[in-house]
């Protein structure tokens, strides 16, 4: 069984500062990590996703993720926020690497709010 | 590039009536599934299907219906709506590649009164 937890429903950042959206997961097999983002009336858009060819990934949008094994985490950052980055974010744990025929199992999200 | 095409975007319906939900992919992609949405609850696979002919529960099956005739479409039947289901449906594809990514539809906001 596999699971996802996303600390925080909502987070909120002045522009220019960092992003920090915390995601932990709990796989009984190595897991397959996503981040995907949700524009308002939007379907959802993948960010980034780590397949074990690297810790840390770069994806959209200025966003790159860590996978601590360790810690059995994935959180997503930004160096700096923009108004745009605003949105529904969603961390995903899959035990294939493209996200399986029966898809991913997803965190509840954290929504981002970017401050003026 | 169409990707993952959804219809209807918004739909009412009254308690006990049945509808369909389409869902249709031009790319070609054997991997289709369905997800509901609610707040605080992200996405939860409702069915999903590897290939035409071919489908599967997922993790809140009850009350909705699959078939999968085509590669191209795979509709979501409601058989009798209830309260319960007034959520936002989002219909996905990928092929079977490793390094393929789900697509997802702009997503259906149902409301069951």
């Amino acid at each position: 069984a596999q699971s996802v937890t996303q600390l925080g429903s909502h987070v909120s950042v002045s522009e220019g500062a960092l992003v920090l959206l915390r995601c932990n997961y709990s796989s009984s097999v190595p897991p397959y990590l996503f981040w995907y983002v949700q524009y308002p009336n939007q379907g959802l858009q993948l960010l980034l996703k780590y397949t074990s060819a690297a810790t840390l990934v770069k994806g959209i949008n200025g966003f790159e993720a860590e996978f601590k094994k360790s810690e059995t985490s994935f959180h997503l950052t930004k160096p700096s926020a923009h108004m745009s980055d605003a949105a529904e974010y969603f961390c995903a744990v899959s035990t294939d690497s493209g996200g399986g025929a029966d898809g991913l199992t997803f965190g509840k999200g954290t929504h981002l709010i970017i401050q003026p | 590039n169409a990707g993952v095409t959804q219809t209807p975007k918004f739909q009412v319906l009254k308690t006990g009536q049945s509808m369909t939900l389409q869902c249709a992919q031009d790319m070609n992609h054997e991997y289709m599934s369905w997800y509901r949405q609610d707040p605080g609850m992200g996405l939860r696979l409702i069915h999903y299907s590897v290939g035409a002919g071919i489908t599967d529960q997922g993790e809140v099956p009850n009350g909705y219906n699959v078939s999968r005739s085509t590669t191209e479409d795979f509709p979501l039947r409601l058989l009798s709506a209830a309260p319960s289901q007034t959520s936002v449906y989002f219909c996905a594809s990928r092929s079977p590649g490793s390094n393929s990514p789900l697509h997802f539809g702009n997503g259906t906001r149902l409301t069951v009164t």
